[in-house]
């Protein structure tokens, strides 16, 4: 079985501070995705990699900024957290860009 | 360019009896349509896709939907609900394979409720 494991379930930050959401997959899998989920706007893609070191920008990269230096794994930076990144954000990974995405169950942060 | 609309943000259906999420597309492509499920506190599972063969497709948990060109549609049914079904649903559009999954694009949510 595949799986996705993100760092934290549940994080609270304050305006300002540099934030970093984790993700590992265990499947050897080329491309890695970070998504945010916010309602009524279904998910949206944040950025994505499809190798290690390698990155391209979804439909929302303002403000993020994402590192993979390993192929298991990939981070989300917020560089400096703003109340409007209050949000759910969720990593995903699939074997080639062909393949099923599988998910990570989130993680639900909140900047104060 | 492709969207995806879910015409219900919310269903309520009673245990036992059917259930119809719907889901409408816009592609400049011949597209493929999947739908994931999440349940609360978890990450999204794919329950089915289309990708330009049967148009009837089936997936896990008893669901299945049916690709609609004409209607531009994509509707997922179940002839049964069952308690275990309540959770969101998204409804997925992309281009036709080959596609790329960064190139998705998700509907804004059906949450569906199952009362006893």
């Amino acid at each position: 079985d595949v799986k996705v494991t993100q760092s934290s379930r549940y994080l609270v930050k304050r305006t300002g501070e540099k934030v970093f959401l984790e993700c590992v997959q265990d499947m050897d899998h080329e491309n890695m995705f970070w998504y945010r989920q916010d309602p009524g706007l279904g998910l949206r893609l944040i950025y994505f990699s499809y190798d290690v070191k390698m990155k391209e920008k979804g439909d929302i990269p303002e403000g993020y900024s994402v590192s993979r230096e390993k192929k298991e794994r990939f981070s989300l930076i917020l560089e400096s957290a703003s109340t409007n990144q209050t949000s759910m954000y969720l990593c995903a990974s699939s074997l080639t860009s062909l393949k099923t995405q599988y998910f990570g169950p989130g993680t639900r942060l909140l900047v104060l | 360019a492709q969207s995806v609309t879910q015409l219900d943000s919310h269903v309520s259906v009673s245990e036992g009896t059917p259930v119809l999420l719907r889901c409408n597309y816009s592609s400049s492509y011949s597209p493929s349509l999947f739908w994931y499920v999440q349940h609360p506190n978890k990450g999204l599972q794919l329950l089915l896709k289309y990708t330009s063969a049967a148009t009837l497709v089936k997936g896990i948990n008893g669901f299945e939907a049916e690709f609609k060109k004409s209607e531009t549609s994509f509707h997922l049914t179940k002839p049964s609900a069952h308690m275990s079904d309540a959770a969101e649903y998204f409804c997925v559009v992309t281009r036709a394979p080959p596609y790329n999954n960064n190139d998705m694009r998700f509907g804004a949510g059906t949450r569906l409720t199952v009362k006893p």
